[in-house]
């Protein structure tokens, strides 16, 4: 499973865009990337996936350049209710039997 | 996607005693069910891929004589953790993939050793 590296912490305050960037150099061709978000005391929740290129959803959106060494989580607006932590995880596509692997993550604090 | 639920959320329990934790899914028969343990502070750490029907793949380091894992039916999966000790003391949450739409967890169950 390819490694990923993101920052271990971002602090940005309510009503921006927040970026956050993870890099999995070593990400191989049948790997798409996904996003999870966790607070405290629960279980961590889908936020997007993709595979290149760009993805939104109602609550993100997704930027992977061309090189898929990288990929961006940007979310629009946040709010203190997006305080949380944030893992950036490469999945190999097609394995069911195949458990996350979870870093360290970025635990985004957003304030008033 | 897929409905996964835990139980209990929070448990306490004495040293020396014995805690199952349930997992279920909801609206999905899961073949494999996946077992993670978190400490205050600490990312998720993956226990254990539970398979229905036969016995667990434990992560090296894991007691599988310790952390009991059950998987009877395509619904259910159970962790029990025998003669707990204050150490075994975590967040402990399980997870099912589903190919549709990826991996779906728990809300996660919080055992005190007291």
């Amino acid at each position: 499973l390819a490694k990923t590296t993101q920052p271990i912490s971002m602090d940005s305050y309510e009503g921006q865009e927040v970026n956050i960037t993870c890099s999995h150099n070593n990400i191989a061709t049948n790997d798409y990337i996904t996003w999870y978000q966790q607070f405290p005391s629960q279980g961590p929740r889908f936020i997007i996936q993709g595979y290149k290129t760009k993805v939104t959803n109602e609550v993100a959106s997704l930027f992977i350049p061309a090189d898929r060494k990288s990929s961006t989580l940007s979310l629009p607006r946040v709010s203190l209710s997006d305080t949380a932590v944030y893992y950036c995880l490469v999945v190999p596509s097609g394995q069911a039997g195949t458990a996350l692997i979870f870093g360290k993550g970025t635990t985004l604090s957003v304030s008033s | 996607g897929a409905v996964v639920s835990q139980h209990p959320s929070r448990v306490i329990c004495k040293s020396g005693t014995s805690v199952k934790i349930e997992c279920r899914s909801l609206d999905f028969q899961a073949t494999t069910m996946f077992w993670y343990r978190q400490f205050p502070k600490q990312s998720l750490m993956l226990m254990a891929t539970s398979n229905e029907g036969s016995k667990a793949t434990y992560e090296q380091g894991v007691e599988k004589d310790k952390f009991l894992i059950n998987h009877a039916s395509l619904t259910l999966s159970t962790l029990t953790v025998t003669s707990a000790h204050p150490e075994d003391s975590s967040f402990y949450i399980c997870g099912i993939k589903r190919d549709i739409d990826g991996y779906t967890f728990g809300s996660g169950t919080r055992l005190t050793v007291v």
